[in-house]
């Protein structure tokens, strides 16, 4: 069983397009994450949710959208997609841990490449 | 923000020879440490984590050692074997009240040599 899973691992649009990508875990954690990888391999948080709320959100532009219907998905929606948006999107879930009862490792998804032409 | 620079370091090592893979990080509130590896096409996986609290911590053939007065954590991994090529994450995460956030080092590319 796939622990996060995400869908779909490639996509491939064109500029202006409106797409979405969807993220599941099984953990039974309480947080659930987007980053955006880009082509130099580097890892940048975009969005954090806890159990449904939204609680990071990183300079991103309004075109992004997370959406959270219950603690197990968390998805993401892109309107007005630009060139610049090509990147693999990974999703990531860890569980939320006190100081003193230690910390909760991220759990990555597969990625999804998106390639805006 | 991020801690460190915008290019990917490589590391080329021998098979069988050790390798120490450094990371920098800025936030001094940051209490727990994790290294990730990323094989292509795939999404990072947890290697070995570190407290604050500690200065080394081992796993199996993997060794992590944080160095808080300069803000640095290096990987060493042991015998490197051609499947340990990769490119290597250090993550810093600080506890929030909200939560939990990881900031992410650029990543260091290991290429292991026959």
């Amino acid at each position: 069983d796939t622990a996060v899973s995400q869908t779909p691992k490639y996509l491939v649009t064109q500029m202006g397009n409106d797409k979405s990508i969807k993220c599941e875990q099984n953990l039974g954690h309480d947080t659930m994450y987007w980053y955006k990888q880009d082509s130099k391999k580097f890892l940048k948080i975009m969005f954090s949710y806890n159990n449904k709320e939204l609680i990071i959100n990183e300079t991103v532009p309004n075109r992004f959208s997370p959406k959270s219907p219950d603690k197990a998905h968390l998805n993401l929606h892109i309107n007005s997609l630009e060139l610049g948006d090509s990147a693999v999107y990974f999703c990531a879930s860890s569980q939320t841990r006190g100081r003193l009862v230690g910390t909760g490792e991220l759990f990555f998804g597969e990625g999804s490449r998106l390639t805006v032409l | 923000g991020e801690s460190v620079g915008l290019h990917l370091p490589t590391l080329s090592v021998q098979e069988g020879d050790n390798s120490i893979i450094n990371c920098a990080y800025s936030n001094s509130a940051s209490d727990y440490f994790i290294w990730y590896k990323q094989e292509s096409g795939k999404g990072p996986q947890f290697i070995i984590d570190i407290r604050s609290n500690m200065d080394k911590r081992q796993g199996q053939r993997v060794t992590v050692l944080l160095n808080k007065t300069v803000k640095h954590l290096s990987l060493q991994i042991a015998a490197t074997q051609p499947g340990d090529s990769a490119v290597y994450f250090c993550a810093e995460m600080e506890a929030l009240w909200y939560g939990q956030n990881f900031v992410f080092g650029p990543g260091t590319r290991l290429s292991v040599l026959p």
